[in-house]
């Protein structure tokens, strides 16, 4: 158990709604990330956030925004899904905004009928 | 454009014996390369790292070997155990606008057998 936790663990939408994925960071860790593993796929760097603040961000869709509110839990709010938006989310969490070593969840499973 | 290669999706290898992933990349701005191992239903969990100014790095069973001239890290695994059988992971490291990115291969799937 790494610490970090992830709800909801699965997901199962239709097309061109909305959902939001939560994410809790382990005790004391700061930064969070947000990554999307598509099948067959590694792991895709969607955002970074630290104390509140965006910090790096990879290849995020514009339908696609995040947030980390001030008890550092983060939601990845995900728009106007499509088909190809079906995918595993991991969130991870770090103490510092340059660590190396980051801790991740469990993930949310998202489907899109 | 793949920045982190890991062309083997499989490897099967006896107990005992030695395991060895191979990860490419291509961008010279990496500092950090790291190994994930991931089993089914859990997220990616941290296994060892390299920094960029390195060669090697041993932890236990696990070492990690990086070839800068030829942009190409390994991890060995010695001696190779059933309870090692996971999705293996090759990440690295950017830092980039006061934060951290890691880019990820596709993975490999070890398979140890008895």
């Amino acid at each position: 158990d790494s610490g970090v936790t992830q709800t909801p663990k699965h997901l199962i939408t239709a097309t061109g709604q909305r959902v939001t994925l939560r994410c809790s960071p382990r005790s004391g860790d700061l930064s969070v990330y947000w990554y999307q593993q598509s099948l067959d796929q590694g792991l895709q760097f969607l955002i970074q956030y630290y104390n509140g603040e965006e910090r790096a961000k990879g290849n995020i869709l514009e339908r696609f925004s995040a947030q980390q509110f001030p008890d550092l839990h983060s939601e990845l709010n995900l728009s106007s899904l499509e088909l190809g938006d079906s995918a595993l989310y991991f969130c991870a969490s770090s103490a510092a905004s340059g660590s190396l070593t980051q801790y991740f969840g469990p993930g949310t499973r998202l489907t899109v009928l | 454009d793949q920045q982190v290669k890991q062309n083997s999706p499989s490897l099967s290898v006896q107990e005992g014996r030695i395991s060895i992933l191979n990860c490419d990349y291509t961008n010279s701005m990496f500092d950090y390369f790291l190994w994930y191992k991931k089993y089914p239903a859990e997220g990616p969990t941290f296994l060892i790292s390299i920094s960029s100014i390195k060669d090697k790095n041993e932890d236990g069973r696990f070492t990690v070997f990086l070839n800068k001239s030829a942009k190409h890290l390994s991890l060995h695994i010695v001696p190779s155990q059933p309870g090692d059988s996971a999705v293996y992971f090759c990440a690295a490291s950017e830092m980039t606008g006061g934060g951290n990115k890691l880019t990820f291969g596709t993975g490999t799937q070890l398979k140890v057998e008895l």
